[in-house]
């Protein structure tokens, strides 16, 4: 069964540094996202991604955050200057179309560390 | 952002015995999804609701997407301990961006 894969599958990395986390979507996924989450806490909405450009972000996708899709099969997130509460588990997710009728399927997550 | 509320927060229950837990939002939804979280893992999706008072079953799993749509539940029948996890569910108004319920940790007792 086709599935998200995300590597790293653990990051740990010094305060101040940028980090890369990568996915490969499922390939015939359009939809694209990322989510986090906390230790312990929800899963948070970070942003979605669609035909090349930013759909929607929440608060927390702020101008630290980036994504990209530098080739057709990699989905990209970059945090510029990391911060200890940037520590959390960072999931990639994808969905064959957009709209409502639509399932998100997740990796299994990146898990990061700042230190 | 959108709060979703899950209760209960969790739940020790016998094998074999039913479970049922639900979800809240003080906002409309157009999709309810329902997901199963294994320790260090990502959310497994379990059922898609895409029509207010649909009900929608996988195996012993079923799911129903309130009338009002800003509620909806998850019962599992003949609990196995392979049930244990934490349950989320997740809504959408546009399909673009899901905000996901505080969820349910479920432990099964052999």
């Amino acid at each position: 069964e086709p599935e998200v894969t995300q590597t790293p599958s653990h990051q740990v990395t010094q305060m101040g540094q940028e980090v890369i986390l990568r996915c490969v979507p499922i390939s015939n996924h359009l939809y694209f996202y990322w989510y986090r989450q906390i230790l312990g806490q929800k899963v948070e909405f970070l942003v979605s991604f669609y035909n090349n450009e930013i759909s929607e972000k929440s608060e927390i996708f702020d101008d630290q955050f980036s994504v990209e899709r530098p080739d057709g099969s990699n989905f990209t997130l970059k945090i510029r200057s990391t911060k200890l509460e940037d520590s959390a588990m960072y999931f990639c997710a994808s969905n064959e179309q957009g709209g409502l009728n639509t399932e998100a399927f997740f990796g299994q997550g990146t898990r990061l560390t700042v230190v | 952002g959108q709060q979703l509320n899950q209760s209960p927060q969790s739940m020790f229950i016998q094998e074999g015995e039913d479970v049922s837990m639900n979800c809240t939002s003080s906002s409309i939804f157009n999709t309810w999804l329902w997901y199963k979280q294994d320790p260090g893992e990502g959310p497994v999706l379990l059922i898609a609701l895409y029509k207010a008072g649909e009900l929608t079953s996988n195996g012993r799993l079923t799911a129903q997407f309130g009338i009002t749509r800003k509620d909806s539940f998850l019962n599992i029948s003949a609990s196995i301990p392979s049930d244990v996890g934490i349950y989320f569910c997740a809504g959408s108004r546009t399909g673009n961006q899901f905000y996901f319920g505080t969820g349910t940790s479920l432990t099964v007792i052999p």
